[in-house]
Parts: structure tokens; C-alpha cells; sequence
């Protein structure tokens, strides 16, 4: 594989289940992030994560949690999903923090 | 209020036209500005890089950066149908802090 990779591409999920969303990257970057897009609010920034061992919240944290266990992986779980929810969401990275962030293709969520 | 506000269109023009995207901000701390394309279903790629005032330009496209306005724009000359996209302007205060991102303008390029 050669840059970022998420999954699923696509889930249908009930409101209460959890669910986690897997994000890996092969470039070894430092910085990854989570971000949900939304019609009328753009993208926003969920959690993060400088390096290894290290996350952080970002606008929107509540509801999501993450590890970063090693350089490659990041995911985003859902302890208890709620229709609020539904979104598009992307996980990127950098080389470092603010530096140019290479974007996954997405994971459409729908939680009913 | 936002602290980047992004015009989310939708803009439609006619191939060939100049199209000109912006993005304001509040925050006067914000230097490095970055424009990203996303096509529809996919995730946003980087565009164009800038750092404080000025332009940059990069075959048809133009970024350009008015720090004294807070006020950003990107030009698109003899645009294409390939052009059509969102547009999200994003900016941070230092090289090592996180991104804030416009809203993204939708864009449609009629052959």
C-alpha cells in the first residue's frame, strides 16, 4: 500500500452499537488526525496525534475516543453512536504537526 | 463567529472563465495558508502552499495572500472541467500547530 488507507469505506450502523474506525498509513508519518465533514460545517478536527504514545482533542472530541499505539495506525472508536453521528470521516497525516496533511479517502457513517 | 469563513458556493461557470475563490479570517496570528482540492467522494488534497503575504503560482493557478485584509484567494485561470471540485482554504499561526479549515467552495466547470 503506499500512503493512507481507511476503513470501512462505508458503514450503516444502529444508534447504542460501537464501532471503530481503522486508519493506517505507510509513510511513516508522525502526525495523524481525525476529522468529520459535515454540509454547511466543513471538516473538523476530532482528535490528534503528534507521535506515537501521544493524542490529543480537537474540536470536537465528545463521543470519540483514540490510541496511537504505534506510527502507522490510528483509530477512531465510537463507544456508543448516536445519529448526531452521521458524517464523513477522514483521517490524515503529516510529517509533522502542521505540516502537509495527506488525506485518506473517508468513511461515510450513517448511525440510525 | 468562525475563524475562517469560506463562501461554500455552489459556483458554476463556463470552461475557460477565471475563477476566483476566497477565504477570510479573524485570527491575525494565522501565517502559513494552504488551499486543498477535493473531488467528490474523496479525501482533500493540497493545492497550494503560502506562507504570509503575497503570490504564488503554479501553472493555472494563482494563491494569493493579503495579510493586511485577512483575506485569501485562490485564481483559476482557463479553468476546466477537471477543475470541478470543493475548495477548502486552510491556515495555521505556526508551522507546527494544527490546521483550521474553511468550509470549502463547491465548484462546477461546464464544458
Amino acid at each position: 500500500i503506499a500512503g493512507i488507507t481507511q476503513a470501512p469505506t462505508s458503514q450503516i450502523l444502529a444508534a447504542g452499537r460501537r464501532m471503530t474506525l481503522r486508519c493506517t498509513q505507510d509513510m511513516r508519518h508522525n502526525a495523524m488526525y481525525w476529522y468529520r465533514q459535515d454540509l454547511g460545517l466543513g471538516l473538523r478536527l476530532i482528535h490528534y496525534s503528534n507521535t506515537a504514545g501521544t493524542t490529543g482533542k480537537g474540536e470536537v472530541p465528545d463521543g470519540y475516543s483514540v490510541s496511537r499505539a504505534n506510527t502507522d495506525d490510528f483509530p477512531l472508536t465510537l463507544a456508543s453512536a448516536v445519529p448526531s453521528q452521521t458524517s464523513v470521516y477522514f483521517c490524515a497525516s503529516s510529517k509533522g504537526m502542521g505540516d502537509t496533511q495527506y488525506f485518506g479517502p473517508g468513511t461515510r457513517l450513517t448511525v440510525l | 463567529q468562525k475563524e475562517v469563513e469560506q463562501d461554500p458556493g455552489p459556483l458554476s461557470v463556463p470552461e475557460g472563465a477565471i475563477v476566483s475563490l476566497n477565504c477570510t479570517y479573524s485570527n491575525s496570528a494565522f501565517q502559513y495558508f494552504m488551499w486543498y482540492r477535493q473531488y467528490s467522494r474523496k479525501g482533500p488534497e493540497l493545492l497550494m502552499y503560502t506562507y504570509s503575504s503575497g503570490n504564488k503560482e503554479d501553472g493555472r493557478f494563482t494563491a494569493q495572500v493579503d495579510k493586511s485584509s485577512k483575506y485569501i484567494s485562490l485564481f483559476i485561470r482557463d479553468s476546466q472541467p477537471s477543475d470541478s471540485a470543493t475548495y477548502l482554504c486552510a491556515m495555521n499561526p505556526t508551522s507546527g500547530s494544527r490546521l483550521t479549515f474553511g468550509e470549502g467552495t463547491q465548484l462546477t466547470v461546464n464544458p
